[in-house]
């Protein structure tokens, strides 16, 4: 079965430093998401994309987060200066249509010290 | 508007028994109603998902059952077992694509 991959699977950085998280969507999806959740907490929406556009996005998703799919079948989320409440999971999914079932990747866990 | 409820927090079951998990929202443009499995470590999965023109759905051990004038659906585990401790998520979806989680349910069956 397809399945949504992100890389890394663990990225530890210090403050203020750049990082760029990974994802390969499953190929015929059109709807792209990132998905924060900190350790034991709820699953928390930063943004949607869909054809090569921003869709939606939450308070979360401030100035400091971008979102890009440079190529066919990446999607990146990069937080340009990291602080410490940065740290959590962070998951990619995506979906084929509206009203249809999310399917997630494994998740970054980004590290910030 | 956008908030969905889910209790318990977390929940205890023998072996055999029954979970139920309930989750209730207010925002009526919701039309998809899906649940998460997630490991430790792992993205949540697709468990079940059903949409309000039904009143229950069930696949295997796992039933979905919707009260659309309550606004509130409810996760059944029947005969659970060991290998369903996980945490659950409910969701809403509305048409256009805005998942909104509930706060999970981690759930603990014990042999």
């Amino acid at each position: 079965e397809p399945e949504v991959t992100q890389t890394p699977s663990h990225q530890v950085t210090q403050m203020g430093q750049e990082v760029i998280l990974r994802c390969v969507p499953i190929s015929n999806h059109l709807y792209f998401y990132w998905y924060r959740q900190i350790l034991g907490q709820k699953v928390e929406f930063l943004v949607s994309f869909y054809n090569n556009e921003i869709s939606e996005k939450s308070e979360i998703f401030d100035d400091q987060f971008s979102v890009e799919r440079p190529d066919g079948s990446n999607f990146t989320l990069k937080i340009r200066s990291t602080k410490l409440e940065d740290s959590a999971m962070y998951f990619c999914a995506s979906s084929a249509q509206p009203n249809s079932p999310l399917h997630f990747g494994n998740g970054t866990r980004l590290t910030v010290t | 508007q956008q908030q969905v409820k889910q209790s318990p927090q977390s929940l205890i079951v023998q072996k055999g028994g029954i979970s139920i998990i309930n989750c209730a929202y207010e925002n009526t443009a919701f039309d998809y109603f899906p649940w998460y499995q997630q490991f430790p470590g792992k993205g949540p999965a697709l468990l079940i998902a059903i949409r309000p023109d039904v009143s229950e759905k069930k696949e295997g051990r796992f039933t979905i059952s919707f009260n659309k004038s309550a606004k509130q659906f409810s996760l059944h585990i029947m005969d659970s077992q060991p290998g369903d401790s996980a945490t659950y998520f409910c969701a809403a979806v509305d048409y256009g694509q805005n998942f909104v989680f509930g706060p999970g349910t981690r759930l603990s069956v014990l042999p």
